[in-house]
C-alpha cells in the first residue's frame, strides 16, 4: 500500500519570499501525485498533478512541483508567496494500474502555511 | 456548474443520535468517496463507491453507513456507534475507475459536532 510522508506540519514564510513544501512517498512504481490546498473550513482544491511525461509540473497559483524518483519525493515550489497563499497543503499519491484512483487517494498529514507579512 | 454540493455545512447532534451527510454530484463522475478531517490526521477514507448500488469500506468504516442508489448522490449516515464523530467530513468524486488516474473533486464539507 502506498503512503504518504509531509515531514513539516507548520511552515512561515515572510510574504515575498520562496517557498518550499516537502512531500515523500512510499509506492512500488510510479505513483499519480497531487498537490491540494485548503482555505479554513473548505474543500479541497487541485494545485497540480504528475501523471507522466515531465518530472517538472506546473500549477495553479504560480505554484510548480518536482517528481523526483530517485529520492520519491514531489515537493512543491513557490518562487514568491502571497498573503493569500496562507492556507494548509495537502501531497497525495494514488495507485497506477488497478483502476487508478480505485480506492482512492491516500493523503499526507498536510503543512500549515503561515505568511508573515 | 458542475460540481460537488454537500450538505449541511454545519450540524449539531446530540450523543444517540444518527445523522446523514447529503453529497450530491453533476459531474457524471462514477465514483465517490467519504473522507474524514480531523486536525493534524490528514483525511481518511471511510467508504468509496465506484459503481450504483456498489460500495466498498474505506479505512475507518466503523460506525458510518453509506448507500448509492443513484449516480449523482452518495449520502453518509453517522451512527450513534461512531465513538468519536465531530469532525470536517469531505466528499469527493472522480470519473471512474478504468481511465480514472485518481484526481478527486472535492466538495465543501460539513462539519458535525456532537454535544
Amino acid at each position: 500500500a502506498q503512503s504518504v510522508t509531509q515531514p513539516d506540519i507548520h511552515i512561515t514564510v515572510s510574504e515575498g519570499a520562496s517557498l518550499e513544501l516537502r512531500c515523500n512517498y512510499s509506492y512500488g512504481a510510479t505513483p499519480y501525485l497531487f498537490w491540494y490546498v485548503q482555505s479554513p473550513g473548505q474543500g479541497l482544491q487541485l494545485l497540480l498533478k504528475y501523471f507522466s511525461g515531465d518530472t517538472l509540473v506546473q500549477g495553479i497559483k504560480g505554484f510548480e512541483a518536482e517528481f523526483k524518483r530517485s529520492q520519491s519525493s514531489f515537493n512543491l515550489r513557490k518562487p514568491s508567496v502571497h498573503w493569500s497563499d496562507a492556507a494548509e497543503y495537502f501531497c497525495a499519491v494514488g495507485a497506477r494500474g488497478s483502476g487508478g484512483g480505485a480506492d482512492g487517494l491516500t493523503f499526507g498529514k498536510g503543512t500549515h502555511l503561515i505568511i508573515q507579512p | 456548474d458542475g460540481g460537488i454540493t454537500q450538505s449541511p455545512k454545519y450540524l449539531f447532534r446530540k450523543e444517540g443520535q444518527n445523522v446523514t451527510l447529503s453529497c450530491e454530484q453533476n459531474l457524471n463522475h462514477d465514483a465517490m468517496y467519504w473522507y474524514r478531517q480531523d486536525p493534524g490526521q490528514g483525511l481518511r477514507l471511510i467508504y468509496y463507491s465506484q459503481i450504483v448500488n456498489d460500495f466498498q469500506k474505506g479505512d475507518i468504516a466503523e460506525g458510518y453507513s453509506v448507500s448509492r442508489e443513484k449516480k449523482e448522490s452518495f449520502p453518509l449516515t453517522v451512527t450513534s456507534a461512531q465513538k468519536n464523530p465531530t469532525a470536517f467530513y469531505l466528499c469527493a468524486s472522480s470519473i471512474n475507475r478504468w481511465t480514472n488516474t485518481g484526481e478527486l473533486f472535492f466538495g465543501e464539507g460539513s462539519r458535525l459536532t456532537v454535544l
